[in-house]
């Protein structure tokens, strides 16, 4: 069965770290990904996605991410994180050409000011 | 307009009670999603209408009843649920369900909780 799995359950940084996040998922054919975001109290957001083209996207609020298909990974990246980037972080696989869309279980990121 | 709105906030309701949640968006998608989220999991696909016709059911007990009466508007009539389907209900557009490159942008969520 398709799944993603995102590695780190809970992340604690301080300001100005370097973040990257885990994806893998499990599925042989095309996929679409997704970063999604969910900051305190708000509802869950687009940061990025991924579909074809260059393997390295960037999203909003300077976020990127990396496709590697050899490794069915799609990692998040942020150079300086910032106490507002505090929030919980989804991986999300759509299995192209259909509804199915897969969400990992989420990463808890805590950035100390 | 990117906004999915999702009424009520909150719901409590006993195992006999009948009740709706209400989903509504003005952005002319034509893909809506209902999703269950537990606490700390992810997401679950439950139910995915595309121009208003149900086409996806991911096996969803049928204590669950989704409907769409038009393109702006996703319901979900809940009857005899269970204390284990409290959950954060989750409605979802996207501009196409085919297109599965779409963003599909997420409403604030009904946090239920079945007595």
């Amino acid at each position: 069965a398709q799944s993603v799995s995102q590695h780190n359950h809970h992340v604690i940084l301080s300001e100005a770290a370097s973040l990257e996040l885990g994806c893998n998922y499990s599925y042989g054919g095309t996929v679409n990904l997704f970063w999604y975001v969910q900051y305190p109290g708000q509802h869950l957001q687009l940061l990025l996605k991924y579909f074809s083209g260059d393997p390295l996207v960037k999203g909003i609020k300077g976020f990127e991410a990396e496709f590697i298909k050899s490794k069915f990974s799609f990692n998040l990246r942020k150079p300086s994180v910032q106490w507002s980037d505090t929030a919980e972080y989804f991986c999300a696989v759509n299995l192209s050409g259909t509804y199915k869309y897969i969400f990992g279980t989420g990463t808890r990121l805590k950035v100390l000011a | 307009d990117t906004e999915v709105t999702q009424t009520p906030k909150h719901l409590v309701m006993g195992m006999t009670n009948k009740k709706s949640l209400k989903c509504e968006q003005h952005m002319g998608h034509r893909a809506m999603y209902w999703y269950k989220q537990k606490a700390k999991k992810p997401p679950e696909l439950m139910f995915v209408y595309s121009y208003e016709k149900l086409s996806i059911n991911e096996s969803v007990p049928s204590r669950f009843s989704p409907e769409c009466p038009n393109s702006s508007l996703l319901n979900l009539h809940l009857h005899a649920l269970q204390p284990e389907d409290s959950a954060l209900y989750l409605c979802a557009s996207s501009r196409d369900r085919t297109a599965s490159t779409d963003t599909q942008y997420f409403g604030p969520g009904t946090r239920l909780t079945v007595l």
